[in-house]
């Protein structure tokens, strides 16, 4: 079983720009959760996607946007980088069944906006 | 609307001292309540989850919705247990976390 893995582990990019990451969720898992982790703050909830299709968003603009594959691997896109969007972005999966809801981390990862 | 809050930013105790992380949440509803921990340079990984009454590692958190909190208890601590730990909730019929700013615990030898 592999766990969640993230690619980049790190990325600069400047204001203005585009921006990709991506996420491949732990074998079995499908439902992937995106937070952004600003320094010194907790993980902020983005959005989820299940099963292809995005079902839960958080307060962040529409130049946030997802997808997810029929793999249930996932990319979050950033449209337009401001100098906030500056943070560690974490990817999380699950196989929500009944009372367990266990969401499995990756490592992130670091965004810098200059 | 809901909220985490986790009062200290920073927590140090000695070795085999008594540890209490604070975690209070702001929910109208009945919510399911986590505490995740982020060792040094590793993932964020959950720790327990009210629902479950375990403990882990010696860990137990007791949910107390009269004060609305859900504090994170160890007898003794060890050095193993310095880390960062967040607090979490979840709504009902949501699989959104909404984690609090997160504690630094430094177990001191």
């Amino acid at each position: 079983e592999t766990g969640v893995t993230q690619s980049p582990t790190h990325l600069i990019k400047t204001r203005g720009q585009q921006v990709t990451l991506r996420c491949s969720s732990q074998s079995g898992h499908n439902t992937v959760s995106w937070y952004q982790q600003a320094l010194g703050q907790g993980p902020q909830f983005i959005f989820q996607y299940y099963r292809e299709e995005e079902n839960g968003r958080g307060n962040f603009p529409p130049r946030f946007s997802g997808l997810q594959f029929p793999n249930y691997s996932s990319e979050l896109n950033v449209n337009a980088l401001e100098l906030d969007d500056s943070a560690l972005y974490l990817c999380a999966s699950s196989f929500p069944t009944g009372s367990n809801t266990e969401a499995f981390f990756g490592q992130g990862t670091r965004l810098t906006v200059v | 609307a809901q909220r985490v809050t986790q009062p200290e930013k920073l927590l140090s105790v000695f070795k085999g001292a008594p540890v209490e992380l604070k975690c209070n949440y702001s929910y109208s509803g009945s919510p399911e309540l986590f505490w995740y921990v982020q060792y040094s340079r590793q993932r964020l990984q959950l720790l327990l989850r009210h629902i479950s009454r375990e403990s882990i590692k010696g860990f137990t958190a007791d949910l107390n919705k009269g004060e609305t909190s859900f504090h994170l208890k160890k007898p003794f601590a060890q050095e193993e247990d310095s880390a960062m730990y967040y607090c979490a909730l979840k709504g009902a019929g949501s699989y959104q976390l909404t984690f609090g700013k997160g504690t630094k615990l430094s177990v001191i030898p």
